[in-house]
């Protein structure tokens, strides 16, 4: 079946100490990859995406996630957080050659930023 | 508009009642998405519509629920008979193609007392 997994429910960093948020997906072909991020009452945000080529993705808010076919891996990477990162992330699939925008979402991990 | 709009924020309703819902896209986005997030099931997909082609309806959780968009631009998700497991944050994306990303708007938090 067809899976989307973030190992991490809550993650706690100090402000100013790097990040990394697991993501494995489970499908038969590579498929679209997302990494969203929601702060309380708000909708999703597009961090970044991977579609194809250099597996090393930059977004914004200085974040970037690395893809790895192996591993059947996408995880978030921030060098330094900051205090006003802290929100829920969750990353997202979309199988190539389904439906447009039919996404399929991991639980998501929330993550707390001491100062 | 700058972003996807939706209506209203939040909404209190008494079991087996309608509601409706509204979505405003970006505009000149042709694909609009609703998805529906709760505590037990997380983010799930509930319908799309593409331009003038059919909506793909396969996520909707029941034929309590229905959506239309007029003119290419605004929806409605209608829930019937709202029942408690109704409760949750529906949510409306809009979209100009994969490339570009989808857009999320606010949500629209539904409690079913």
């Amino acid at each position: 079946a067809q899976s989307v997994t973030q190992p991490d429910i809550h993650i706690t960093v100090s402000e100013g100490a790097s990040l990394e948020l697991r993501c494995n997906y489970s499908y038969g072909a590579t498929p679209y990859l997302f990494w969203y991020v929601q702060s309380p009452g708000q909708g999703l945000q597009l961090l970044l995406k991977y579609f194809s080529g250099d597996t090393l993705v930059q977004g914004i808010k200085g974040f970037e996630a690395e893809f790895k076919r192996s591993q059947s891996s996408f995880n978030l990477r921030k060098p330094s957080v900051h205090w006003s990162d802290a929100a829920e992330y969750f990353c997202a699939v979309e199988a190539r050659g389904s439906t447009l925008g039919r996404l399929y979402f991991g639980r998501g991990t929330q993550l707390t930023v001491w100062p | 508009g700058a972003g996807v709009s939706q209506s209203p924020s939040n909404k209190v309703t008494e079991k087996g009642k309608d509601v409706e819902l509204r979505c405003d896209p970006i505009s000149g986005h042709t694909a609009l998405y609703w998805y529906r997030q709760s505590l037990g099931q997380g983010l799930e997909f509930l319908i799309y519509f593409q331009g003038n082609s059919a909506p793909d309806k396969s996520g909707l959780p029941s034929d309590r629920f229905s959506a239309e968009r007029t003119g290419g631009s605004v929806s409605t998700l209608t829930i019937q008979r709202t029942q408690q497991e109704d409760s949750a944050v529906y949510l409306c994306a809009s979209s100009r193609g994969r490339v570009e990303g989808y857009t999320f708007g606010s949500g629209t938090r539904l409690t079913v007392v």
